[in-house]
């Protein structure tokens, strides 16, 4: 059971755009920055949003990031078949003794 | 360019011990604090530990905390996993990740290729 949670999977079809929610709460995205990853099937993880909305260099616009209250939402338009990996959020959590960081269960995007 | 290649993994018995590494190249490695990240198969990221820049200050997962050992060798360019009284929920993907801050953990920019722990009987 993860601190933050995402929709298992999500589905659009080419060319067309796909929303994914991470919900927390006030001891992580509440007050906290939240970044996004993408892994693309059989590689490692890579940073595609950091501090809400921003994008890392080599990251296109179709990517964007956004945050409101302890829920955030990663938006990707003119979905490409490319883009069919599993995306994670993540946000540091001061629940936990001393804190820690911790990622959402994960959102598997099939692109139709 | 920034790379970071692990090592180290493995097949082990419950209860043995491993030491992964990780080797940095393409930056100042002690101006970055380093994180371990877990995939066991076919679940989600886990993150294991992770370590200040100057190696001074250390966190961990409760799921690993007194079992699991994170440092770093600035002035041999390599961070390190020691991993003890191993589980089978310890089977997992390792991966090595850089945090772009000397020390609080705000993100992970770069991630190595990872490196596969395998416990079991």
């Amino acid at each position: 059971q993860s601190v933050l949670t995402q929709p298992p999977s999500v589905s659009a079809a080419p060319g067309q755009k796909v929303t994914i929610s991470c919900s927390g709460s006030s001891s992580n995205i509440g007050n906290r920055y939240v970044s996004w990853y993408q892994q693309l099937p059989g590689t490692a993880p890579k940073l595609l949003i950091y501090d809400n909305d921003k994008r890392p260099s080599g990251i296109p616009d179709r990517f964007s990031g956004s945050k409101s209250g302890t829920s955030a939402t990663l938006g990707i338009t003119g979905l490409q078949t490319g883009d069919e990996a599993d995306y994670y959020c993540g946000t540091w959590d001061s629940s936990l003794s001393g804190g820690n960081w911790v990622f959402g269960g994960g959102t598997k995007l099939t692109v139709l | 360019e920034v790379q970071l290649l692990e090592s180290g993994g493995g097949l082990v018995q419950p209860g043995e011990s491993l030491r992964l590494s990780c080797a940095p190249s393409g930056f100042t490695f002690s101006n970055y604090a380093m994180s371990w990240v877990r995939q066991a198969p076919g679940k989600g990221l886990e993150w294991v530990s992770g370590i200040s820049g100057s190696g001074g200050s250390a966190s961990y997962a409760d799921s690993v905390k007194g079992r699991f050992t994170i440092s770093r060798d600035n002035s041999k360019k390599t961070l390190s996993l020691q991993m003890n009284s191993l589980r089978a929920e310890d089977t997992a993907v390792y991966y090595c990740a850089r945090i772009p801050a000397m020390t609080t953990v705000t993100r992970f920019d770069y991630w190595g290729q990872g490196t596969l722990v395998t416990v079991s009987s």
